[in-house]
């Protein structure tokens, strides 16, 4: 089924370690973005893309990379893992405009020990 | 950056009854969306808003454009036990472009529990 696809769906690293989440849309959509979820803090933006080869930095990009070299694949990274990363983490997509609404991904459940 | 402040945080009620919740802002906004979330699942887009004043309905959900576009308004009425979730409000500020456009701020949510 078309949609946004993020894999793994959990994840358990130790402090320090790095990894990346993995998200790929197949709708041709040029805008993506990454968001946590936090309880009580709602979705907050860490880095987001106009298109390939484009990015920028959202509400709180610390500590996280992205890079967009297709159109499909939105890849995050975190490149030393600290416990405050404990969190839930969404891709979205949208083909025109967020302001048409983001298609978003089932999610990435994280835990840093 | 923006922030918009959503209440109430959680919200217990009987079937049948309605709901409101609401978002508000510092600043203006151009465009008002809002969102449900359900258990294990991301987001989904429920209403769109895009005038000063423009009230929208998608089957028993209403949402309203504050006329001042610091606000927004979500009803929903006689409630039913699917209505169970997480409800955001997102926004994108009075002239967002470019590639601002990305940048779509949420509230906290109002998570909705409904008793049968």
């Amino acid at each position: 089924n078309a949609g946004v696809t993020q894999t793994p769906k959990f994840q358990v690293l130790k402090t320090g370690q790095s990894m990346t989440l993995q998200c790929a849309q197949d709708m041709n959509h040029e805008y993506m973005s990454w968001y946590r979820q936090d309880p009580g803090m709602g979705l907050r933006l860490i880095h987001y893309s106009v298109g390939a080869g484009i990015t920028d930095q959202g509400e709180v990009p610390n500590g996280y990379n992205v890079s967009r070299s297709t159109t499909e694949d939105f890849p995050l990274r975190l490149l030393s893992a600290a416990p405050s990363q404990t969190s839930v983490y969404f891709c979205a997509s949208s083909r025109v405009s967020p302001a048409y609404g983001y298609t978003f991904g089932s999610g990435t459940r994280l835990t840093v020990v | 950056g923006q922030q918009l402040n959503q209440s109430p945080q959680s919200m217990f009620i009987q079937e049948g009854e309605d709901v409101s919740m609401n978002c508000t802002s510092s600043s203006i906004f151009n465009t008002w969306l809002w969102y449900k979330q359900e258990p294990g699942e991301g987001p989904v887009l429920l209403i769109a808003l895009y005038k000063a004043g423009e009230l929208t309905s998608n089957g028993r959900l209403t949402a309203q454009f504050g006329i001042t576009r610091k606000d927004s308004f979500l009803n929903i009425s006689a409630s039913i036990p699917s209505d169970v979730g997480i409800y955001f409000c997102a926004g994108l500020p009075l002239g967002a472009g470019g590639t601002s456009y990305g940048k779509l701020t949420f509230g906290q949510g109002t998570i909705l529990t409904v008793h049968p």
